[in-house]
């Protein structure tokens, strides 16, 4: 079946533009997470969705960082006036029952941030 | 604050040899614990959970993982190494924060020799 999908694959941006960045959960998953990931290093929590609801944005770094999921399916993470420092992959996960369950994560395939 | 450590940045053991990856956390309450790996560019796929109940987790590709809630350990290991688990593990550990937040490691790189 289809897999947790993420638009666009890679984008670059110049410094101070704004991105959107959409995730597409696997269908029927009602929790979303959001991570950053720098290379070779671990998944960074930015925030997370049950259905429509934003649990926990503890992990944005700056109030540049926003995510939505106003129908509980699609989200997006939106980055105004981007800096070079936010150049990273963005990745994207769904669980099919609540984080509270401690239900397994699902990660889609990542978006590549590149801010010139 | 939840926490997870990796301390050991790579791993080399040679192939059919047991190999071990290291993981320890710090969490209030009951922690979830997970391990995922991560082959060149792809992306980050499931290996196994302990959620509750027996402490030895058996999961995919032949790899297991002890709960020890003592130690608050949860190392992976598999009894005889493939060429083809080259890779970068990831141990990972949810608990409650205020949020169900998922705090992940900073990754172990696995290479086994043939």
């Amino acid at each position: 079946g289809a897999g947790v999908s993420q638009s666009p694959r890679y984008k670059v941006t110049k410094r101070g533009q704004d991105v959107a960045l959409r995730c597409d959960p696997i269908s029927g998953h009602v929790s979303l997470y959001w991570y950053r990931q720098a290379l070779g290093q671990g998944p960074e929590f930015l925030t997370y969705f049950n259905y429509e609801a934003q649990q926990d944005k503890s992990g944005l770094p700056n109030d540049r960082f926003s995510a939505e999921r106003p129908e509980g399916s699609i989200s997006t993470l939106t980055i105004q006036r981007t800096e070079q420092r936010d150049s990273a992959m963005y990745r994207c996960a769904s669980s099919l029952a609540l984080a509270e369950t401690g239900d397994t994560q699902y990660f889609g395939p990542g978006t590549r941030l590149t801010v010139l | 604050a939840q926490s997870v450590a990796q301390p050991e940045d790579q791993v080399n053991v040679a192939e059919g040899n047991p190999l071990t990856v290291k993981c320890t956390y710090s969490v209030s309450g009951n922690p979830y614990l997970f391990w995922y790996v991560q082959y060149p560019n792809r992306g980050l796929q499931f290996l196994l959970k302990y959620i509750t109940g027996d402490n030895l987790v058996k999961g995919s590709y032949g790899f297991e993982a002890e709960f020890n809630k003592s130690q608050t350990s949860f190392h992976l290991k598999k009894p005889s190494a493939l060429v083809s688990d080259s890779a970068l593990y990831f141990c990972a550990v949810r608990g409650y924060t205020g949020g169900f937040k998922t705090i992940f490691g900073a990754g172990t790189r696995l290479f086994v020799k043939a």
